[in-house]
C-alpha cells in the first residue's frame, strides 16, 4: 500500500515551458486536491476533485489545469510556466475527513 | 485577514519541556480541526482531528478546540527531539468537499 505519491519528484523549467505533475493513490479515495506550499503561505489549495471526471476550483486556480479522469490519478498541469510557480506542490486524498498528502514536487521556474 | 491564523515561530525549547501550539479563525461554520506534523522536505501527515468543541488525547498530544473562542490548541508533554518540526493547523466544514483551510505552521524546535 503505497497511499500517495508524486512523479516528479524535483523539476526545474523555464518560463513559458509547459508540464504535468501526476498524483496516484490506492486507496480508493473519492476526493483529491492539488495544493501548493510557499514560505510564510501555508498550503493553499489550487484545484480539487470530488470523484472521477469532476475537478472544481480552489484559492489559487489561475494558471493551472487538472483532470481526473481515473480515480486513483489526479494530474496538475502548467500550460506556461511563470517565476510566481515557483513552489512545492503537494496532493492528498481524502476519506471521513482523514487527508493523506504525498511527499512533494520541488517545481522551480527560472 | 486570514481565515486562519497561526503564529509561524520558530519556537524552540529544551526537550521535556510542554509545548503549546495555537490557531485562532475566523468562520464559525467550521466544525473540523486538524493538527498536522511536518518534517522538512516531506508532505505534512495528520496528527490527531477533533469535531467540533472539547479535548482529545493521543499519548503524549493533545488537541484541544474551543469554538465559542474560535481557538484551537496542540499540547505536546515530554516533548523530544524528534518532535522538532513544522506543526500546522486545519479546518474544515461538515458539508462539502471537505476542502482544508490551513493555518501558516509554526516552525518547533525541541533542544537536547
Amino acid at each position: 500500500n503505497a497511499g500517495v505519491t508524486q512523479t516528479p519528484k524535483f523539476r526545474v523549467l523555464k518560463t513559458g515551458q509547459s508540464m504535468t505533475l501526476l498524483c496516484a493513490q490506492d486507496m480508493n479515495h473519492e476526493y483529491m486536491y492539488w495544493y501548493r506550499q510557499d514560505p510564510g503561505m501555508g498550503l493553499r489549495l489550487i484545484h480539487y476533485s470530488v470523484g472521477e471526471g469532476t475537478t472544481a476550483k480552489g484559492e489559487v486556480p489561475d494558471g493551472y489545469n487538472v483532470s481526473r479522469l481515473k480515480k486513483q490519478n489526479f494530474l496538475l498541469g502548467l500550460e506556461s510556466a511563470a517565476p510566481s510557480q515557483t513552489s512545492v506542490y503537494f496532493c492528498a486524498s481524502n476519506r471521513d475527513y482523514e487527508q493523506y498528502f504525498g511527499p512533494g514536487t520541488r517545481l522551480t521556474v527560472t | 485577514q486570514k481565515e486562519v491564523e497561526q503564529d509561524p515561530g520558530p519556537l524552540s525549547v529544551p526537550e521535556g519541556a510542554i509545548v503549546s501550539l495555537n490557531c485562532t479563525y475566523s468562520n464559525s461554520a467550521f466544525q473540523y480541526f486538524m493538527w498536522y506534523r511536518q518534517y522538512s522536505r516531506k508532505g505534512p501527515e495528520l496528527l490527531m482531528y477533533t469535531y467540533s468543541s472539547g479535548n482529545k488525547e493521543d499519548g503524549r498530544f493533545t488537541a484541544q478546540v474551543d469554538k465559542s473562542s474560535k481557538y484551537i490548541s496542540l499540547f505536546i508533554r515530554d516533548s523530544q527531539p524528534s518532535d522538532s518540526a513544522t506543526y500546522l493547523c486545519a479546518m474544515t466544514l461538515i458539508q462539502g468537499a471537505q476542502k482544508l483551510v490551513f493555518g501558516q505552521g509554526t516552525r518547533l524546535t525541541i533542544n537536547p
